[in-house]
């Protein structure tokens, strides 16, 4: 089973700051990742498909990057209601599997 | 606007079972596979389970086979999943999940609708 490490577990920053968050996978994925958004007692909601590409409605400070093993979501700029967790998850093999998320506090 | 809504939780003894259901609008939920997400806190989310749009196919992760069932009425647009012999490990919120995809297929694409889970507790 592929195995998702993000990093780092907590990041701390305030509005209007840019946000880097790091996805490293036990083997090499291609372009097969996606990340989500997940703010308590929500649904969680998907962000970007196929490592770079915004899901429908995704606003455009939200982008994906990285192949291999190496991924990284990016915020130009923080908004308040993009303090949540963030998941990446996988489906290059099955099971599909996700990180461990990254809490963005502010 | 897609939507899915889970029922059927609740706080269930060690091995008791319940019958998870998750109710779909807004998409036509006989074209795509559908999923069990469950997310507990210790272990974050963890992919459990999935059906492919016509039954074709299934899968089950090892934590929870032979013990849970996944199933679909397509005529209902619904998702239902049976859990059996519960242990306290299985404890967690529990996501109905839509696939873009029909099929429970490797690619590049991620799961772009989600409930907003129902939380089972196994405990005496």
């Amino acid at each position: 089973e592929i195995v998702l490490t993000q990093s780092p577990a907590t990041l701390s920053l305030s509005p209007g700051a840019p946000a880097t968050l790091s996805c490293r996978a036990s083997q090499s994925l291609g372009n097969s990742l996606a990340w989500y958004q997940h703010k308590p007692g929500q649904a969680p909601s998907l962000l970007i498909n196929a490592a770079s590409d915004r899901a429908t409605g995704v606003p455009a400070r939200f982008s994906g990057s990285g192949s291999g093993t190496h991924f990284t979501l990016t915020i130009s700029s923080l908004e308040p209601q993009d303090f949540a967790v963030y998941y990446c998850q996988q489906r290059t093999n099955w099971p599909p599997s996700f990180g461990q998320g990254t809490k963005l506090e502010i | 606007e897609m939507q899915l809504v889970e029922s059927g939780g609740g706080l269930v003894q060690p091995g008791g079972s319940l019958r998870l259901s998750c109710s779909a609008s807004g998409f036509t939920f006989s074209d795509y596979a559908m999923h069990w997400v469950r997310q507990t806190p210790g272990k974050g989310l963890e992919y459990i389970s999935g059906i492919s749009r016509d039954e074709s196919g299934s899968y089950y992760a090892n934590s929870v086979k032979p013990r849970f069932t996944i199933s679909r009425d397509n005529s209902r647009n619904t998702l239902f999943l049976e859990m059996r012999s519960l242990r306290r490990e299985d404890t967690a919120v529990y996501f109905c999940v839509k696939d873009q995809n029909g099929y429970l297929v490797r690619g590049a694409w991620g799961f772009d609708s989600w409930g907003p889970g129902t939380q089972v507790s196994v405990s005496s």
